[in-house]
């Protein structure tokens, strides 16, 4: 199995606070994404990373921020958490001399009241 | 941009026979892969299986199978012997092989539910 631990795995936390989740990985692959799944949307791309410092947006962005200042580690946060962010997030990682593959994490569950 | 469409929100087999998910997909990559994930109930995400664009053989892993034809753009899911275990949501993706974004693209998923 991959290396690639989230935390945390459960959250409750009130609308309008900061919330930052983590992934750990201890594959040394260069990319991280960051994934929420939703009923009927699948898994829709946050963030992603393509290697220290280097990230970027994907299509559901708005109201979050990664950072990656270590190659194992890539945190997201929801800078103001909103009812609309309640959802199971999905850390992933892949290599390019793997068929690029993806690997997930366990998921964390963040619900925001 | 890449698209994948899984069109079956929901599927029952009876177990222990075969059944296929579907996943149509849509690139302007002339090399990419296309891989199958399980999520079941407790909700990890499983590596199932995968094919490259380029590959003259369809692939196996045990009892998945995937049914991949090129011209259709499709790479169908197919399950032999379905066991009460493969009750699940699978997802269908793809990535870029060569050059471009590395980002895996999924479909919004099927939900596989076995009888005894």
């Amino acid at each position: 199995d991959a290396g690639i631990t989230q935390s945390p795995r459960h959250k409750v936390t009130e609308t309008g606070t900061p919330v930052t989740l983590r992934c750990h990985q201890t594959e040394n692959h260069r990319y991280m994404y960051w994934y929420r799944q939703d009923p009927g949307h699948g898994l829709r791309l946050i963030h992603y990373s393509y290697g220290v410092k280097d990230t970027d947006k994907g299509e559901v962005s708005d109201g979050y921020s990664v950072s990656r200042s270590k190659t194992e580690d890539f945190l997201l946060t929801l800078e103001s958490a909103t009812s609309s962010q309640t959802s199971v997030y999905f850390c992933a990682i892949s290599e390019s001399d793997r068929n690029r593959v993806a690997f997930f994490g366990q998921g964390t569950r963040l619900t925001v009241v | 941009a890449q698209k994948i469409t899984q069109t079956q929100p929901g599927m029952f087999v009876q177990e222990k026979e075969a059944v296929t998910l579907d996943c149509t997909y849509d690139t302007s990559d002339q090399s990419y892969g296309l891989f199958w994930y399980k999520q079941p109930s407790s909700g990890e995400m499983i590596f199932l299986i995968y094919q490259g664009s380029y590959d003259e053989q369809n692939a196996t892993e045990g009892r998945y199978s995937l049914n991949f034809q090129k011209a259709r753009k499709s790479a169908n899911l197919v399950i032999s012997a379905s066991q009460l275990g493969d009750s699940a949501m699978y997802f269908c993706a793809m990535v870029p092989k060569w050059g471009g974004s590395y980002i895996p693209t999924f479909g919004r998923g099927t939900s596989l539910i076995v009888h005894p």
